[in-house]
């Protein structure tokens, strides 16, 4: 089983839509985190959510929403897609001071 | 605040050479120290990680890296590099940042290119 899965792995999207990626982790951590990754390979954080509860919000627009319905799902939901909204989208989940676990990514592409 | 400096964004190395990635940190606090490889089209995994005690600690597929606290550093190395280890390289830094949760903080990566 995977330990921290996402779909979609790949998302080709036109401006202005409103799409989400869901994430959904089986190793029962308390934390769980969305990171953006652009074309750099540069990564950063985006929002992490401890016991459903949010803890780190950057400073990331607010078109950009995480959700998470139980411990186990972190979702992100993304309004009004603009070109700069494509990158790698990773999830990740920790239990222990940094050490996550991480999706495998999805590449989302704004046309 | 705190941050990761990778020195080299890319290093490209001939296959059993040994290698050295380099990174600094900055933090006015106690932090944990990680890295992190990414293979191509796929996610993030953990290395090693000093949290305390030994400088030197040692991670999956025989690299190493030491904690030097004075300089601030904390180097990754390998002693003779395979085909294998091709892949970007993240250096982090983890803060508490309260309710149970660490910020983790990457630098902007390395990439190592091994040559056959």
């Amino acid at each position: 089983d995977t330990a921290v899965s996402q779909t979609p792995k790949y998302l080709v999207t036109q401006m202005g839509n409103d799409k989400s990626i869901k994430c959904e982790q089986n190793l029962g951590h308390d934390t769980m985190y969305w990171y953006k990754q652009d074309s750099k390979k540069f990564l950063k954080i985006m929002f992490s959510y401890n016991n459903k509860e949010l803890i780190i919000n950057e400073t990331v627009p607010n078109r950009f929403s995480p959700k998470s319905p139980d411990k186990a799902h972190l979702n992100l939901h993304i309004n009004s897609l603009e070109l700069g909204d494509s990158a790698v989208y990773f999830c990740a989940s920790s239990q222990t001071p940094g050490k996550l676990f991480f999706g495998s990514g999805t590449q989302l592409s704004v046309l | 605040a705190q941050s990761v400096t990778q020195l080299d964004s890319q290093v490209p190395v001939f296959e059993e050479a040994p290698v050295e990635l380099r990174c600094n940190y900055s933090s006015s606090v106690s932090v944990y120290l990680f890295w992190y490889v990414q293979y191509p089209n796929q996610g993030l995994q953990l290395l090693l990680k000093y949290l305390s005690g030994s400088t030197l600690v040692k991670g999956i597929n025989g690299f190493e890296a030491e904690f030097n606290k004075s300089q601030t550093s904390f180097h990754l190395r390998k002693p003779s590099v395979h085909i294998s280890d091709t892949a970007e390289y993240f250096c982090a830094v983890s803060l508490y940042s309260g309710a149970g949760s660490y910020q983790l903080t990457f630098g902007k990566g390395t990439k190592l290119s091994v040559i056959p």
